[in-house]
């Protein structure tokens, strides 16, 4: 069975950093691509960022480029995503979720983030 | 980005009657290789995202066959023919074809 399940959400100032975690099992995590969606509390979805099975592929939503920096670590079965210069509007549940082809055909439970003072 | 416009945004539906949901992109998303990357997911209230359709017409392991999808180029429609209780939730299409991948609003479904 897939599962994915994120760590690291926090409450962070903001301007300040968090690292998400997702650590896969139940699949040869190093064949497949990854992204991270977030849901703003009341909201819909947003894609943010996708990482191809080896890193060479990496994408990002505008709303995150360069502050946000996708990565994975296969050895380990993980995916993080570093997040800097936090927002009040970066507070959401982030997601991560395996890339079946040009979509999320499996996703995590989701771990919160706060960005507030 | 390609926008995708879902229609209606709220769907209050009978139990048993059928339910349609558009969803409409602002370019093609037929790509080269055939496939079109239009994707539908399912959130039921609580729960995380789960997909059920797949290149606009591929049902899921386990999603029953009251849903179906279909359309082409930039026009799609999800169809539930008949809703049960268990369907509430929030729906949304998902676009693979360009970078950045983008979903709609969502639809919420309600029960009438």
């Amino acid at each position: 069975e897939v599962q994915l399940v994120e760590s690291g959400g926090d409450l962070v100032q903001p301007g300040g950093s968090l690292r998400l975690s997702c650590t896969a099992s139940g699949f040869n995590f190093g064949y497949y691509s990854m992204n991270w969606v977030r849901q703003a509390p009341g909201k819909g979805l947003e894609w943010i960022s996708y990482i191809s099975y080896s890193s060479s592929s990496i994408h990002y939503a505008d709303s995150v480029k360069g502050r946000f920096t996708i990565s994975r670590d296969n050895a380990k079965d993980s995916l993080y995503l570093q997040m800097i210069g936090l927002r009040d509007e970066d507070t959401a549940v982030y997601y991560c979720a395996r890339d079946g082809d040009g979509d999320c055909d499996h996703w995590g439970q989701g771990t919160l983030v706060i960005v507030s003072s | 980005d390609v926008v995708m416009t879902q229609s209606p945004l709220s769907l209050p539906v009978t139990l048993g009657q059928p339910a349609s949901i558009s969803c409409r992109s602002s370019q093609s998303l037929l790509y080269s290789d055939g496939n079109t990357y239009l994707h539908w997911y399912q959130q039921r209230p609580g729960q995380s995202p789960r997909r059920l359709i797949y290149k606009v017409s591929n049902r899921d392991s386990g999603v029953p066959d009251r849903f179906s999808g279909s359309g082409s180029g930039t026009d799609f429609t999800l169809k539930i023919s008949r809703v049960e209780a268990e369907d509430v939730g929030l729906y949304y299409c998902m676009q693979g074809r360009h970078w950045p991948h983008t979903f709609g609003q969502g639809t919420k479904l309600e029960i009438k």
